[in-house]
């Protein structure tokens, strides 16, 4: 069935350098959602892409969705260390006439002030 | 607050036991579901629903049931707790499944002894 793999899987950086984490699925995907986790904290959801090739903008945040919509990055410039959290991203996949999200197994990042 | 509600926050059972862990949305949402989250292993699906009275399995159904009366309501079940279940689930909602970012509850952290 559909994975969807995220890499890498830890991420340790001082504060003001810049992080990426990337997501590749196996299928094409009508859409890719990504989410944040603070540690002990809950999944929050950031932003949804939808376009081939679309690339949006939350402040200090950078997502792009694959031209092939089969893999996404999310870029955060100059981080701080309240960017500290797990980052997910998540896609539909159909199964059984209906479809459910599945999420990456996530970079947890952390930042050293 | 609108949102995603759970119910307990924690929780510790020994093997064997039975409990429901609440899950209600004050959203109108049709879609409404469970994960339970592991060290290393990201969010897996247990249990979804689409609507009152439709229910359908996830990824790791085993051991979990769940029923949907209501719109607002999807208790998951845990029949006879055994240790592998030691986990945090979270309930999850969306206007509609995989198309629509998930709100999520707080979650509830269970230990199974």
């Amino acid at each position: 069935g559909q994975q969807v793999m995220q890499i890498p899987q830890y991420q340790h950086v001082q504060e003001g350098e810049d992080f990426t984490t990337y997501c590749n699925s196996s299928t094409t995907l009508s859409n890719i959602q990504w989410y944040k986790q603070r540690p002990g904290g809950h999944p929050v959801f950031l932003i949804q892409l939808v376009k081939s090739g679309e690339v949006k903008k939350q402040k200090r945040l950078t997502f792009q969705f694959g031209e092939a919509k089969k893999n996404s990055s999310l870029h955060i410039t100059a981080t701080q260390t309240t960017d500290v959290g797990t980052y997910f991203c998540a896609g539909p996949r159909t199964q059984g006439g209906s479809e459910k999200l599945v999420f990456g197994k996530g970079t947890k990042l952390t930042v050293n002030p | 607050n609108a949102g995603v509600t759970q119910t307990p926050k924690f929780q510790v059972l020994k093997t064997g036991q039975s409990m429901t862990l609440q899950c209600a949305q004050d959203m109108n949402h049709e879609y409404m579901s469970w994960y339970r989250q592991d060290p290393g292993m990201g969010l897996r699906l247990i249990h979804y629903s689409v609507g009152a009275g439709i229910t359908d399995q996830g990824e790791v159904p085993n051991g979990y049931n769940v029923s949907r009366s209501t719109t607002e309501d999807f208790p998951l079940r845990l029949l006879s707790a055994a240790p592998s279940q030691t986990s945090v689930y979270f309930c999850a909602s969306s206007y509609l499944q995989g198309n629509y970012g998930y709100t999520f509850g707080s979650g509830t952290r269970l230990t199974v002894v």
